[in-house]
């Protein structure tokens, strides 16, 4: 099993631009995660998943876009990126929810100049 | 609203010493909590979780619901033990799991 995987590992972006961060499982889990990890903020929820077809917001889902359109794959999207989405984006799953074992990605380093 | 407070950014323990990293959390029910490491160059992972009552890695943590403490304790620190831990709540009626803001543990040689 590969488990979390996450593309790209790094990313520069200017202002303005958009782009599509990639995560998959194959651990058949229905509950998938965004985190973005920040210096002194520790880990905060962007949006999550608890199964295909079913996104909700998290705490800082502004800029931010999601899908799940199968049980492997959820996407981040940034549609306008802006500098204060300068962060480390963390993926994660799970197999029933939040008050199980998290696994997570290995995570995307993403920059907007 | 849940919370989880990590009141120490940085640590640094001699190797051997014991160390102790706090968790503090505000929350009115009745809440999971866990403690996450990210070693260097490593993806983060679960490392311990109160329900379990395990000790892994000569880590343990006791759940102080009182003191609303989920304190992580080693009796003697070893240089491996060097990463970032996590504290993270869940509750099933915020359909989250909340981290602190993480604390940097260094065990010096």
């Amino acid at each position: 099993n590969a488990g979390v995987t996450q593309t790209p590992k790094f990313q520069v972006l200017k202002t303005g631009q958009s782009m599509t961060l990639q995560c998959a499982q194959d651990m058949n889990h229905e509950y998938m995660s965004w985190y973005r990890q920040d210096p002194g903020m520790g880990l905060r929820l962007i949006h999550y998943s608890v199964g295909a077809g079913i996104t909700d917001q998290g705490e800082v889902p502004n800029g931010y876009n999601v899908s799940r359109s199968t049980t492997e794959d959820f996407p981040l999207r940034l549609l306008s990126a802006a500098p204060s989405q300068t962060s480390v984006y963390f993926c994660a799953s799970s197999y029933s929810g939040w008050g199980d074992t998290q696994y997570f990605g290995p995570g995307t380093r993403l920059t907007v100049l | 609203a849940q919370r989880v407070t990590q009141p120490e950014k940085l640590l640094s323990v001699f190797k051997g010493a014991p160390v102790e990293l706090k968790c503090n959390y505000s929350y009115s029910g009745s809440p999971e909590l866990f403690w996450y490491v990210q070693y260097s160059r490593q993806r983060l992972q679960l490392l311990l979780r109160h329900i379990s009552r395990e000790s892994i890695k000569g880590f343990t943590a006791d759940l102080n619901k009182g003191e609303t403490s989920f304190h992580l304790k080693k009796p003697f620190a070893q240089e491996e033990d060097s990463a970032m831990y996590y504290c993270a709540l869940s509750s099933g009626s915020a359909r989250q799991l909340t981290f602190g803001s993480g604390t940097q543990l260094t065990v010096l040689p």
